[in-house]
């Protein structure tokens, strides 16, 4: 069964660098999300990506934040300056059309340590 | 404000029992409810629900939408070691995006 795929699966990153979380969203997907796990609290909506451009962005998704999808597979996700708060889980997800009947499916996540 | 709400935060089972979790919500231009099982890493997709006094049913797991009392739960019958996870409820909310918001999650512990 086709899946998401990120890379790394853990970063550790020293406070200010820039760091880059990759995702392979499932082939044939068309609408790509970004959200993020602090440890012990809720999945949260960073951003959501369609056609190219950003959909929608939560009020976390500041301008510290980017996406791109560079070529016809990969979907990233920069974080600029890191801060401490950014330490947390950071999922990819894809789903194959915006209607609510395709539900979206999740990768592994990557596990990002701001020290 | 949109909200999703898990019931219990936790819970301790052993094999063989049957479970049921609680997800209640709270959302504009309600359109549907996931759930999703989270081990130790991804997500994983359950069941979708769109519609209410439907169940719907995968093996020994079932769940239930009921759009007028605004809540679904998730059965589990005849519990396994490895149903031991995090159990996620998530609906969309907003309307430019099917962007979802969760609950906490029930984490469901299975004893052998």
């Amino acid at each position: 069964e086709p899946e998401v795929t990120q890379t790394p699966s853990h970063q550790v990153t020293q406070m200010g660098q820039e760091v880059i979380l990759r995702c392979v969203p499932i082939s044939n997907h068309l609408y790509f999300y970004w959200y993020r796990q602090i440890l012990g609290q809720k999945v949260e909506f960073l951003v959501s990506f369609y056609n190219n451009e950003i959909s929608e962005k939560s009020e976390i998704f500041d301008d510290q934040f980017s996406v791109e999808r560079p070529d016809g597979s990969n979907f990233t996700l920069k974080i600029r300056s890191t801060k401490l708060e950014d330490s947390a889980m950071y999922f990819c997800a894809s789903s194959e059309f915006f209607y609510s009947n395709q539900p979206q499916h999740f990768g592994d996540g990557t596990r990002l340590s701001i020290l | 404000e949109d909200k999703v709400v898990q019931s219990p935060l936790s819970l301790v089972v052993h094999e063989g029992d049957t479970v049921t979790l609680n997800c209640s919500y709270e959302v504009t231009n309600f359109r549907s409810l996931l759930w999703y099982k989270q081990e130790k890493k991804a997500p994983t997709f359950l069941f979708m629900l769109t519609s209410s006094g439907i169940e719907k049913k995968s093996g020994r797991l079932s769940s239930i939408l009921d759009k007028k009392e605004l809540f679904s739960i998730l059965n589990i019958t005849a519990t396994q070691t490895g149903d031991s996870a995090i159990y996620l409820c998530a609906v969309p909310y907003g309307g430019a995006t099917n962007k979802l918001i969760f609950g906490t999650g029930t984490l469901l512990a299975v004893q052998p």
